[in-house]
């Protein structure tokens, strides 16, 4: 258990359906993550909040879009989404501060678009 | 840009053969060097943070070592319990020092 929880672990949808990931930490870090892992290729970094406000936004496309309404939870809503979207979806959640901080990773929400 | 290479991209390993993981970064500012194990179907979990040329970091069987322009993971004696994938990513101080770049992994195999 790393204290950080996602729900759901599997999620099948359509190109058509609207759908949510959900996490939420109880480790008191201030910034949340989102990165999407695909198949034989690095995670890749989607967004990044601090204190509840959005500092990265990597290019994403708009049919992915995040929700933070506290520094304890985090969503990604999904819509219209594509089938070279299917992948794992990490939330990870760090407490910021010089040095450099580690990152705490849930399990995931492995995601198919049919 | 920042840029994290792994190598060997897959590595089998039998029961106590010790072998070295790299890690190869090119990045402006290094904040710190980390190493995650990830194990199928789950989120990473952190091993090591290094921070500076010359330090090492060790933790049962594993050993990781930093130099400026690259990492190495030491696995001494492995079991098939250390069977994963391992990442390496790096965080510069630019960006607020919070995107972390990540290596495509070097998944490990250890038989029995």
């Amino acid at each position: 258990e790393t204290g950080v929880t996602q729900t759901p672990r599997h999620l099948v949808m359509g190109m058509t359906n609207k759908k949510s990931l959900k996490c939420e930490q109880h480790l008191g870090h201030n910034a949340m993550y989102w990165y999407k892992q695909s198949a034989k290729k690095p995670l890749e970094l989607m967004f990044v909040y601090n204190f509840k406000e959005q500092t990265e936004n990597n290019s994403v496309p708009s049919r992915f879009s995040p929700e933070c309404p506290n520094s304890s939870h985090l969503f990604l809503h999904l819509h219209t989404l594509q089938p070279e979207d299917s992948a794992l979806y990490l939330c990870a959640s760090s407490l910021d501060g010089p040095g450099g901080e580690k990152l705490f990773f849930g399990s995931g929400t492995q995601l198919s678009v049919l | 840009e920042d840029q994290v290479t792994q190598s060997p991209e897959a590595l089998r390993l039998q029961e106590g053969e010790s072998s070295s993981l790299n890690c190869s970064y090119t990045v402006s500012g290094l904040r710190g060097l980390f190493w995650y194990r990830q194990d199928p179907g789950k989120g990473p979990e952190f091993l090591f943070t290094l921070y500076s040329a010359g330090e090492e970091k060790e933790k049962e069987r594993l050993k990781a070592t930093l130099t400026k322009k690259e990492s190495f993971l030491h696995i001494t004696a492995p079991k098939p319990e250390d069977s994963a994938t391992y990442l390496c990513a790096v965080q510069a101080y630019d960006n607020y020092g919070q995107n972390f770049v990540f290596g495509p992994g070097t998944r490990l195999s250890v038989l029995p």
